[in-house]
Protein backbone atom coordinates (compact mmCIF):
# COMPACT_ATOMS: atom_id res chain seq x y z
CA UNK A 1 0.00 0.00 0.00
CA UNK A 2 0.76 3.66 -1.36
CA UNK A 3 2.89 5.25 2.17
CA UNK A 4 3.79 8.87 2.12
CA UNK A 5 5.69 10.19 4.57
CA UNK A 6 6.50 14.73 4.86
CA UNK A 7 9.74 15.63 6.75
CA UNK A 8 11.11 19.09 7.36
CA UNK A 9 11.50 21.82 9.80
CA UNK A 10 8.71 21.88 12.89
CA UNK A 11 9.37 26.06 13.07
CA UNK A 12 10.24 28.75 10.66
CA UNK A 13 10.81 32.56 11.46
CA UNK A 14 7.85 35.35 9.99
CA UNK A 15 9.19 36.54 6.79
CA UNK A 16 11.22 32.93 6.43
CA UNK A 17 10.57 30.30 3.68
CA UNK A 18 9.18 27.18 5.19
CA UNK A 19 10.08 23.91 3.27
CA UNK A 20 8.38 20.37 3.50
CA UNK A 21 9.38 17.16 1.34
CA UNK A 22 7.34 13.91 1.01
CA UNK A 23 8.69 10.72 0.87
CA UNK A 24 6.46 8.20 -1.16
CA UNK A 25 7.27 4.58 -0.69
CA UNK A 26 5.69 1.33 -1.58
CA UNK A 27 4.33 3.12 -5.07
CA UNK A 28 6.13 5.40 -8.02
CA UNK A 29 5.94 8.78 -8.97
CA UNK A 30 7.75 8.70 -12.12
CA UNK A 31 5.25 7.92 -14.64
CA UNK A 32 3.05 7.53 -12.67
CA UNK A 33 0.70 9.85 -13.86
CA UNK A 34 -1.18 11.37 -10.76
CA UNK A 35 -0.65 14.81 -9.37
CA UNK A 36 1.09 14.71 -5.67
CA UNK A 37 -0.70 16.85 -3.66
CA UNK A 38 -0.08 19.30 -0.10
CA UNK A 39 -2.55 20.44 2.12
CA UNK A 40 -2.81 22.46 5.19
CA UNK A 41 -5.06 22.33 9.01
CA UNK A 42 -4.74 24.93 10.97
CA UNK A 43 -4.87 23.71 14.63
CA UNK A 44 -8.41 23.16 15.50
CA UNK A 45 -9.48 24.17 11.77
CA UNK A 46 -10.31 23.16 8.61
CA UNK A 47 -8.72 21.96 5.41
CA UNK A 48 -6.78 24.09 2.69
CA UNK A 49 -6.03 22.78 -0.09
CA UNK A 50 -2.51 24.16 -1.48
CA UNK A 51 -1.28 22.95 -4.85
CA UNK A 52 -0.61 19.86 -6.55
CA UNK A 53 2.40 18.84 -9.02
CA UNK A 54 1.97 16.33 -11.81
CA UNK A 55 5.10 13.47 -12.55
CA UNK A 56 5.98 15.52 -15.38
CA UNK A 57 6.14 18.82 -13.39
CA UNK A 58 3.29 21.00 -14.32
CA UNK A 59 2.06 22.77 -10.87
CA UNK A 60 -1.17 23.80 -9.65
CA UNK A 61 -1.81 26.17 -6.96
CA UNK A 62 -4.79 27.91 -4.79
CA UNK A 63 -5.14 31.14 -6.01
CA UNK A 64 -4.90 33.31 -2.26
CA UNK A 65 -1.08 31.29 -2.10
CA UNK A 66 0.10 31.51 -5.59
CA UNK A 67 2.45 34.52 -5.28
CA UNK A 68 4.20 32.89 -2.25
CA UNK A 69 4.22 29.03 -3.23
CA UNK A 70 5.49 26.11 -5.34
CA UNK A 71 5.58 22.50 -5.44
CA UNK A 72 8.32 20.45 -7.14
CA UNK A 73 8.80 17.29 -7.75
CA UNK A 74 11.83 14.75 -7.65
CA UNK A 75 11.69 11.15 -9.59
CA UNK A 76 14.66 10.19 -9.06
CA UNK A 77 14.29 10.40 -5.67
CA UNK A 78 10.29 9.60 -5.19
CA UNK A 79 9.75 13.16 -3.25
CA UNK A 80 7.59 16.19 -4.05
CA UNK A 81 8.28 19.36 -2.14
CA UNK A 82 6.90 22.57 -0.78
CA UNK A 83 8.01 25.63 -0.39
CA UNK A 84 6.36 28.41 1.09
CA UNK A 85 8.01 31.86 1.17
CA UNK A 86 6.93 34.80 3.53
CA UNK A 87 5.31 33.28 6.46
CA UNK A 88 3.13 34.88 9.00
CA UNK A 89 1.82 33.16 12.13
CA UNK A 90 -1.34 32.04 9.44
CA UNK A 91 0.73 29.74 7.74
CA UNK A 92 1.35 27.83 10.86
CA UNK A 93 -0.40 24.81 10.70
CA UNK A 94 -0.52 20.42 10.17
CA UNK A 95 0.63 19.69 6.31
CA UNK A 96 -0.31 16.80 4.55
CA UNK A 97 0.44 15.53 1.16
CA UNK A 98 -1.33 13.08 -0.23
CA UNK A 99 -1.67 11.87 -3.69
CA UNK A 100 -4.47 13.04 -6.14
CA UNK A 101 -6.76 11.02 -8.24
CA UNK A 102 -10.06 11.71 -10.37
CA UNK A 103 -12.97 9.96 -11.16
CA UNK A 104 -13.56 12.53 -13.87
CA UNK A 105 -11.71 12.53 -17.64
CA UNK A 106 -11.91 15.90 -18.38
CA UNK A 107 -10.23 17.07 -15.11
CA UNK A 108 -6.87 15.12 -14.42
CA UNK A 109 -6.70 15.07 -10.39
CA UNK A 110 -9.72 16.05 -8.10
CA UNK A 111 -9.54 13.83 -4.84
CA UNK A 112 -7.20 12.72 -2.51
CA UNK A 113 -6.99 8.72 -1.87
CA UNK A 114 -3.45 8.35 0.45
CA UNK A 115 -2.32 10.95 2.66
CA UNK A 116 0.77 11.40 4.67
CA UNK A 117 0.47 11.66 9.03
CA UNK A 118 0.81 15.03 8.55
CA UNK A 119 3.58 17.26 10.07
CA UNK A 120 3.18 20.34 12.40
CA UNK A 121 4.49 23.41 11.17
CA UNK A 122 4.68 26.40 13.29
CA UNK A 123 5.63 30.57 12.64
CA UNK A 124 6.77 32.00 15.46
CA UNK A 125 10.07 34.01 16.00
CA UNK B 1 -14.10 30.56 -5.67
CA UNK B 2 -16.74 28.21 -4.31
CA UNK B 3 -17.43 28.07 -0.11
CA UNK B 4 -18.57 25.24 1.04
CA UNK B 5 -21.28 25.14 4.49
CA UNK B 6 -21.41 22.08 6.44
CA UNK B 7 -24.41 22.45 8.98
CA UNK B 8 -24.37 21.26 11.68
CA UNK B 9 -20.91 22.50 13.12
CA UNK B 10 -21.48 19.65 15.89
CA UNK B 11 -24.06 16.60 15.75
CA UNK B 12 -24.43 14.48 19.00
CA UNK B 13 -25.87 11.35 18.27
CA UNK B 14 -26.22 7.64 20.43
CA UNK B 15 -24.64 5.09 18.93
CA UNK B 16 -26.73 2.55 16.46
CA UNK B 17 -28.89 5.61 15.33
CA UNK B 18 -28.41 7.13 12.06
CA UNK B 19 -26.55 10.27 11.54
CA UNK B 20 -27.29 13.04 8.82
CA UNK B 21 -24.61 15.48 7.62
CA UNK B 22 -25.21 18.91 5.58
CA UNK B 23 -22.81 20.35 3.04
CA UNK B 24 -24.14 23.10 0.49
CA UNK B 25 -22.16 24.85 -2.09
CA UNK B 26 -22.24 28.25 -3.20
CA UNK B 27 -22.50 27.57 -6.48
CA UNK B 28 -23.33 24.18 -8.63
CA UNK B 29 -20.73 21.85 -8.35
CA UNK B 30 -22.83 18.59 -10.11
CA UNK B 31 -21.93 15.73 -8.36
CA UNK B 32 -18.40 16.99 -8.20
CA UNK B 33 -17.99 16.52 -4.15
CA UNK B 34 -16.30 14.37 -1.60
CA UNK B 35 -16.33 13.38 2.19
CA UNK B 36 -13.35 12.64 4.36
CA UNK B 37 -13.27 11.15 7.44
CA UNK B 38 -11.15 12.45 10.24
CA UNK B 39 -9.85 11.61 13.19
CA UNK B 40 -7.80 13.15 16.20
CA UNK B 41 -4.20 13.04 15.10
CA UNK B 42 -4.91 11.57 11.89
CA UNK B 43 -4.92 12.55 8.48
CA UNK B 44 -8.82 12.72 6.67
CA UNK B 45 -9.29 9.64 4.82
CA UNK B 46 -11.84 9.20 1.61
CA UNK B 47 -15.32 8.17 2.42
CA UNK B 48 -17.21 9.30 -1.23
CA UNK B 49 -16.20 10.72 -4.20
CA UNK B 50 -18.78 11.87 -7.07
CA UNK B 51 -21.33 12.82 -4.08
CA UNK B 52 -22.36 8.89 -3.71
CA UNK B 53 -19.61 6.61 -4.46
CA UNK B 54 -18.05 5.00 -1.88
CA UNK B 55 -14.36 4.74 -1.87
CA UNK B 56 -12.69 1.25 -1.62
CA UNK B 57 -13.37 -0.38 1.62
CA UNK B 58 -15.60 2.14 3.03
CA UNK B 59 -18.30 0.42 5.04
CA UNK B 60 -21.69 0.23 3.32
CA UNK B 61 -23.81 1.74 6.18
CA UNK B 62 -21.85 5.25 5.10
CA UNK B 63 -24.19 6.84 2.10
CA UNK B 64 -23.97 9.95 0.14
CA UNK B 65 -26.71 11.91 -2.19
CA UNK B 66 -27.11 15.24 -3.85
CA UNK B 67 -26.41 17.05 -6.35
CA UNK B 68 -25.48 21.01 -7.79
CA UNK B 69 -25.29 22.80 -4.24
CA UNK B 70 -26.97 20.60 -1.73
CA UNK B 71 -25.05 17.47 -0.38
CA UNK B 72 -26.15 14.95 2.20
CA UNK B 73 -23.79 12.42 4.01
CA UNK B 74 -25.56 10.02 5.80
CA UNK B 75 -24.33 7.17 8.32
CA UNK B 76 -27.20 4.41 8.80
CA UNK B 77 -26.27 2.72 12.55
CA UNK B 78 -23.29 4.50 13.75
CA UNK B 79 -20.51 2.44 15.88
CA UNK B 80 -18.22 3.91 17.89
CA UNK B 81 -15.53 4.09 15.51
CA UNK B 82 -17.55 6.53 13.62
CA UNK B 83 -17.30 9.15 15.96
CA UNK B 84 -15.43 11.70 14.18
CA UNK B 85 -15.07 14.76 12.21
CA UNK B 86 -16.18 15.26 8.34
CA UNK B 87 -15.58 16.90 5.85
CA UNK B 88 -16.80 17.79 2.10
CA UNK B 89 -14.89 19.36 -0.30
CA UNK B 90 -15.71 19.89 -4.10
CA UNK B 91 -13.83 19.47 -7.49
CA UNK B 92 -15.67 21.04 -9.95
CA UNK B 93 -13.09 23.15 -11.25
CA UNK B 94 -10.21 23.04 -13.70
CA UNK B 95 -7.90 24.38 -13.55
CA UNK B 96 -8.46 23.69 -9.97
CA UNK B 97 -9.55 25.90 -7.60
CA UNK B 98 -10.57 22.68 -4.73
CA UNK B 99 -12.13 23.83 -1.39
CA UNK B 100 -13.44 21.76 1.48
CA UNK B 101 -16.05 22.54 4.37
CA UNK B 102 -15.23 23.44 7.55
CA UNK B 103 -16.22 20.04 8.90
CA UNK B 104 -19.01 18.84 11.18
CA UNK B 105 -18.03 16.82 14.12
CA UNK B 106 -19.95 13.62 15.19
CA UNK B 107 -20.38 13.28 18.63
CA UNK B 108 -21.18 10.53 20.98
CA UNK B 109 -24.69 11.85 22.79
Amino acid sequence: QLQLQESGPGLVKPSETLSLTCSVSRGSIRNSGYYWAWIRQPPGKGLEWIGFVHDSGTAYYTPSLKSRVAVSVDTSKNQFSLTLSSVTAADTAVYFCARSITPLVEVPAAIFDYWGQGTLVSVSS
Amino acid sequence: EILMTQSPATLSVSPGERATLSCRASQSVSTNLAWYQQKPGQPPRLLIFSASTRASGVPARFSGSGSGTEFTLTISSLQSEDFAVYFCQQYNNWPPMYTFGQGTKLDIK
